[in-house]
């Protein structure tokens, strides 16, 4: 099944311990993207990613890492994390970046709650 | 991105058809238009996307005004599953495939 997926679904953390969210797609798509989704804010874009070892800031990069070794996986870091990263995360992918087209998919969420 | 103006939320009974309107007076000519929606505790799932032409899929179908400066999502039979915040979209052709979500619109379907 073509899918994204995340992990883990719920994390519990506090200040300043280091943690890393695992994203990966089974769908070959060369454009992955971190998103927070935030009460009142909708959601924004922290960091994108073109290809293998292409990545860029999005709207609300400060506080976080991303890389893109492999095609498939795209984990978000966290080197330090604060109460105000509390958040509901999301994984996103699509085939080409530079399509208008082409429709993203989305995983089903991390529920990040920092302490 | 352009922006788009859509209702804070609609209702709507089971069964019945359900129009969501979606207004982009701003919108370029190589703006693509793309609906996503939100079901509770899930991530946001695509649902149509269209240029000038209305558009039909399994899921909906999108009717694009002329001048398109408006469109609107039609779900020609709302089921309890539909029931979700639906986002207009415009996406315009570049380097990051960023999709800027508005408020949406909460749609609520009535048994």
């Amino acid at each position: 099944e073509a899918q994204v997926t995340q992990n883990p679904r719920y994390l519990i953390t506090v200040t300043g311990k280091k943690l890393t969210v695992t994203c990966s797609q089974n769908m070959n798509h060369e454009y992955m993207s971190w998103y927070r989704q935030d009460p009142g804010l909708g959601l924004r874009q922290i960091y994108y990613s073109m290809n293998v070892e292409v990545t860029d800031k999005g709207d609300v990069p400060e506080g976080y890492k991303v890389s893109r070794k492999e095609k498939r996986n795209f984990p978000l870091i966290l080197e330090s994390p604060s109460p105000n990263q509390t958040s509901l995360y999301f994984c996103a992918s699509s085939l080409e970046a530079s399509s208008s087209y082409n429709e993203q998919f989305f995983g089903p969420g991390t529920r990040l709650t920092v302490l | 991105d352009a922006k788009t103006t859509q209702p804070n939320s609609m209702e709507s009974n089971e069964e019945e058809p359900v129009h969501l309107p979606c207004n982009h007076s701003t919108i370029s000519g190589t703006d693509y238009i793309h609906w996503y929606r939100q079901l509770p505790s899930q991530g946001p799932e695509y649902v149509i996307h269209g240029l000038t032409s209305n558009v039909n899929n399994r899921m909906a179908s999108l009717a694009i005004a002329e001048d398109r400066k408006s469109s609107t999502l039609i779900l020609h039979r709302a089921t309890l599953r539909d029931a979700a915040v639906y986002y207009c979209i415009l996406r315009r052709g570049g380097s990051n495939y960023k999709l800027t979500f508005g408020k949406g619109t909460l749609l609520t379907v009535n048994p």
